[in-house]
């Protein structure tokens, strides 16, 4: 079993709709938990930083941690074809030493 | 200010052969960090370089190993290719020291690695 699972969809949705990604872990260790947006052909980018436990809003983007249930989630909020791309959450344990463990990514097309 | 950079973009090797990926810091960081990222996978942590030491390594073997420089850019080789290791390798760089709290860490592009 792997240590962070990750639906990888793909999901499909039309523009304007809320999407909801999530993923869950084993490793109660983890304490800082990031959702990374990655397009084709290109590097992960970070689009939302939590620490521990609670909920983080970033324009469209809310970010959910419920570490009693170890489940992650990411909220985007009227969707747009440009928030198409794969969606990797990614986690690191305390004194974990800036190494993070991913998820498989979930792929969102947003269509027209 | 210059994100990271990694060369080249693309590269075919054959079983057995050994290969060379290269990778630029951003501007300031201390720190790099490897991973391999298979088709439809998330990335898997290789290793990770500060200052110019191994500071943790992954579940990988022996022949892939790394340096990392004085100017901070740093290098992933790869002995003995298998054909499982045709992948995406990501350098990621961040300011240390990596024992503190949560650094962010910036992703260059990727190499493609495909092993025929």
């Amino acid at each position: 079993q792997k240590e962070v699972e990750q639906d990888p969809g793909p999901l499909s949705v039309p523009e304007g709709a809320i999407v909801s990604l999530n993923c869950t872990y084993s490793n109660s260790a983890f304490q800082y938990f990031m959702w990374y947006r990655q397009y084709s052909r290109k590097g992960p980018e970070l689009l939302m930083y939590t620490y521990s436990s609670g909920n983080k809003e970033d324009g469209r983007f809310t970010a959910q941690v419920d570490k009693s249930s170890k489940y992650i989630s990411l909220f985007i909020r009227d969707s747009q074809p440009s928030d198409s791309a794969t969606y990797l959450c990614a986690m690191i344990p305390t004194g974990g030493g800036n190494k993070l463990t991913f998820g498989t990514g979930t792929q969102l097309k947003v269509e027209l | 200010e210059t994100g990271v950079t990694q060369s080249p973009t693309h590269l075919i090797k054959t079983r057995g052969q050994q290969v060379t990926l290269r990778c630029s810091s951003q501007s300031g960081h201390n720190t790099v960090s490897w991973y391999q990222q298979a088709l439809g996978q998330g990335p898997q942590f290789i290793f990770q370089y500060y200052r110019e030491e191994e500071n943790g390594r992954g579940n990988f073997p022996p022949r892939f190993s790394g340096l990392q420089f004085p100017n901070y850019s740093s290098e992933l080789n790869v002995n003995a290719l298998e054909l499982d290791d045709s992948a995406l390798y990501l350098c990621a760089s961040s300011l240390g020291p990596p024992k503190s709290s949560y650094n962010e860490q910036f992703f260059g592009p990727g190499t493609r690695l495909t092993v025929l």
